[in-house]
């Protein structure tokens, strides 16, 4: 089956600098990778998605690369915000609405 | 009212009890998941169902069985619980024409 990796575990930044979380998965045949992000206290939130038609797609401040050839894929997080401060995860889907496989996660902290 | 609500939100139990985490969704999907969330593991998938007569069992399916009583309810049950099942339980919901998973506010169980 398929294998999500996520790197870093933990990240800290300084309030206003960039983040990036990194991800690899194993099935070539993935062809949808969301990222939900998760605040504390509560469940995983969507918070943008790609497909394997398209390199990259921006929404604001967040911005997701895909590399399908190196099965690599990353969140770009640019002038991050206190409530950024998250734990956010990455996952993998093959074609047909099918389920989801989840990284290991990644807690981000901004530090104001 | 939350879309997605998990009983009870948290629970403490001895080992070898019978326990049944339950989740009730006003979204109207047909599909429903459970998964559990371990420091450093992520979030992984016990048990998913896509529609009501649809049970399939996830990657850790061991020691866990469901019921779906309708399309609004999904139950999680731990026959005999052991202590390396402490840990915090979602259950989440789709559409069955897309990708976006919604979570509920998770289910924090301690297995002594």
């Amino acid at each position: 089956g398929e294998n999500v990796e996520q790197h870093p575990s933990t990240l800290s930044v300084q309030e206003g600098d960039s983040a990036v979380i990194k991800c690899t998965y194993s099935d070539s045949a993935s062809n949808y990778f969301p990222w939900y992000k998760q605040e504390l206290g509560k469940g995983p939130q969507l918070i943008i998605d790609i497909r394997s038609n398209v390199g990259e797609k921006k929404d604001q401040r967040i911005a997701v690369t895909l590399n399908k050839t190196a099965k690599h894929f990353s969140l770009h997080i640019t002038e991050t915000q206190p409530e950024d401060s998250a734990v956010y995860f990455c996952a993998a889907s093959l074609g047909g609405y099918q389920k989801v496989t989840f990284g290991t996660g990644t807690k981000l902290q901004v530090i104001p | 009212d939350a879309d997605v609500t998990q009983t009870p939100r948290n629970r403490i139990t001895k080992t070898g009890k019978r326990i049944m985490l339950e989740c009730s969704q006003t979204k109207g999907h047909d599909r429903m998941y459970w998964y559990r969330q371990d420091p450093g593991l992520g979030l992984r998938l016990i048990y998913y169902s896509f529609d009501v007569k649809d049970i399939n069992k996830g990657e850790i399916s061991d020691g866990y069985s469901v019921s779906r009583q309708a399309q609004a309810k999904f139950s999680l049950s731990l026959e005999s619980a052991i202590p390396n099942q402490t840990a915090l339980y979602f259950c989440a919901t789709s559409a069955s024409r897309a990708h976006e998973q919604y979570f509920g506010p998770g289910t924090r169980l301690t297995v002594t």
